[in-house]
């Protein structure tokens, strides 16, 4: 059975400092890792998504690394602002096409 | 293009009551798939519906149904509703039924008293 742990729970720095967020996986047979963003009250929005063959996704100052041997992931932020400021999910895609979940990293920037 | 909708976005309910939450997909989208988010925990995968059809479940009790219909728009249903349904209910619209990008409306927020 598949499970996805994301570490720290939660995680406090000032602005403009680089961060990286984790996320493991204990079963290596993916299709995809996907990280996304949730605001309070609001939905899910997709920030990238890594398929198996891949290694790494960039989009503008977000990084994300995929070692599926190992089964880890890492988001990397660059430049910290207070708008980055939300709860950062990882979530795989098996062979059912289900999406299986971390509980998230809430991250606050200090201005 | 409009993006993925939910209706409604709050809601008080009793237990034992019955409820159903909408969706409306993302134009040219003909997968939908539904979630359960309890408070400070991950999403957890309910069941996905692609062209009207059962694509896959999770491991949610019988008395949680869904619907698709023609336009793709899809409803959750809730039967004899417990306390622990308390959970904000996403869903996700996606092109193709496979390995593609989900986008995901704002949920509903159901409270079960």
């Amino acid at each position: 059975k598949q499970e996805v742990t994301q570490i720290p729970a939660a995680l406090s720095v000032p602005e403009g400092e680089n961060l990286v967020l984790n996320c493991s996986f204990t079963d290596s047979a993916i299709y995809n890792l996907q990280w996304f963003r949730q605001d309070p009250g609001k939905g899910l929005t997709s920030l990238l998504l890594i398929q198996s063959s891949q290694r790494e996704q960039t989009s503008g100052r977000l990084n994300a690394s995929l070692d599926k041997s190992s089964g880890r992931s890492t988001l990397y932020i660059a430049a910290s602002q207070p708008g980055d400021s939300a709860t950062y999910l990882c979530a795989v895609q098996g062979s059912n096409y289900q999406l299986i979940w971390g509980a998230g990293t809430k991250l606050i920037i200090k201005p | 293009e409009t993006g993925v909708t939910q209706s409604p976005t709050h809601l008080i309910k009793t237990r034992g009551q019955q409820v159903t939450l909408r969706c409306s997909s993302q134009s040219g989208h003909n997968t939908v798939s539904w979630y359960q988010q309890a408070l400070g925990q991950g999403p957890q995968f309910i069941f996905q519906y692609y062209r009207e059809e059962e694509n896959g479940r999770g491991n949610f009790p019988p008395r949680f149904s869904g619907l698709q219909f023609p336009n793709y728009s899809s409803e959750l249903n809730v039967n004899a509703l417990e306390l622990d349904d308390s959970a904000l209910y996403l869903c996700a619209s996606s092109a193709g039924g496979g390995e593609e990008t989900q986008y995901f409306g704002p949920g509903t927020r159901l409270l079960v008293l």
